[in-house]
Parts: structure tokens; C-alpha cells; sequence
């Protein structure tokens, strides 16, 4: 089982739509989750990151961890076609007295104007 | 601006040839990464530096060697040796465990 799984889509949505981005993972260790968009040949662009469980807003974006569930969603209000990219989800946590981070596949989002 | 530069952004090398990619941040972060990004395989971890003067292999090591002189500069040399080295290349800093940024990437092409 992988450590964390995420739908690669594609994701296709109308503009105006709420989407919502999603990802699992296995480890009960990891303490920080964080959401980046990639858009095609760039690095990965921070979008956010909370610590533990909750809810964190900005903006269009609201980030949600369910450390119960093992579970991190990403929703975006009001998508737009400029949101059209790859969406990577991500986590980090202690591993033998270092910090390991892993990143899910990535979901591809297309939002159609 | 603080941020992670990465230079050059396109390098071209001839098979058999080693090449070096930078690597700079200036937002103080102790920890530095290089991955490795591949079409429908996502972000693959090479080296990682906590501290300088101290690094460990990643998933891929083989093939690549890195250096940490200083706290801003990770360079990564990809050698001869690795026998699929076309690819994206990102580099990324972090304080312990905290969130991760990275740098727009290095696309390396041998041919």
C-alpha cells in the first residue's frame, strides 16, 4: 500500500464550480499536510499547510485534515480557468530522528471557461 | 524577495558527460532537498541536507552526488553513471518538518 493516494484525474469542471481535491494516507505519524499546484513545466507552488487537524481558509482555498480518517481534502470556491493545473498533496512527520515528507501523484484539474 | 533560485532552467549534455545543477535559497531554512520529477511517477526524493556539511541519500541516490558548504547552496551533480538522467529536477528547503518550498526546477535533457 502506497503511502499516500491520490486520484491523478484529469478533473474536468465548468468555471464557478467547487472542487474538491482529495488524498489518504497510511501513516499516523505525519504532523504537517500541505497543498501545492503545479502548473506545467514550474516548480510546485505552495498553497497551503496546517499542522494536525482542522480547518484552514484563504481566500478561495479552505484546506481540511481529518487525522481520524487519514484523510486531507482541498476545496476551491469559484474555480476559475487560471486554477487549471496539477494539484499535489502532501505531508510530513518524524522518521527516525529526521523529517520525512511525501507527496501524493498529483490530481490534474481542468476548469472549463 | 525571499525564495529558492535554480539555474540554469533548460541544460542540455551530451550521454557520458557529468552536470551540475544550482541550487539557492535565502530564506534561512536549515534543510534542502533535491528531487527528481518524471511524467505519471511524481516527486522522487535524491539527496536531502539537514545541516551544513551533513547529508543523506534519498530514494535515487545512485547516480548523483551533492555537496552542503554553505547554507544557502545545495548543488547536484548527475554523473555519467545514472543511466536515466533526462528529467525535472527540483530543488526545495524547509525548517524541521515544517512546509516545503520549492524552486521553479531544471530540465535536463541528455541526449
Amino acid at each position: 500500500q502506497k503511502e499516500v493516494e491520490q486520484d491523478p484525474g484529469p478533473l474536468s469542471v465548468p468555471e464557478g464550480a467547487i472542487v474538491s481535491l482529495n488524498c489518504t494516507y497510511s501513516n499516523s505519524a505525519f504532523q504537517y499536510f500541505m497543498w501545492y499546484r503545479q502548473y506545467s513545466r514550474k516548480g510546485p507552488e505552495l498553497l497551503m499547510y496546517t499542522y494536525s487537524s482542522g480547518n484552514k481558509e484563504d481566500g478561495r482555498f479552505t484546506a481540511q485534515v481529518d487525522k481520524s480518517s487519514k484523510y486531507i481534502s482541498l476545496f476551491i470556491r469559484d474555480s476559475q480557468p487560471s486554477d487549471s493545473a496539477t494539484y499535489l498533496c502532501a505531508m510530513s512527520g518524524p522518521t527516525s530522528g529526521t523529517y520525512k515528507y511525501i507527496f501524493g501523484t498529483g490530481t490534474r484539474l481542468k476548469v472549463l471557461a | 524577495d525571499g525564495g529558492i533560485t535554480q539555474s540554469p532552467k533548460y541544460l542540455f549534455r551530451k550521454e557520458g558527460q557529468n552536470v551540475t545543477l544550482s541550487c539557492e535559497q535565502n530564506l534561512n531554512h536549515d534543510a534542502m532537498y533535491w528531487y527528481r520529477q518524471d511524467p505519471g511517477q511524481g516527486l522522487r526524493l535524491i539527496y536531502y541536507s539537514q545541516i551544513v556539511n551533513d547529508f543523506q541519500k534519498g530514494d535515487i541516490a545512485e547516480g548523483y552526488s551533492v555537496s552542503r558548504e554553505k547554507k544557502e547552496s545545495f548543488p547536484l551533480t548527475v554523473t555519467s553513471a545514472q543511466k536515466n538522467p533526462t528529467a525535472f529536477y527540483l530543488c526545495a528547503s524547509s525548517n524541521r518538518g515544517s512546509e516545503q518550498y520549492f524552486g521553479p526546477g531544471t530540465r535536463l535533457t541528455v541526449t
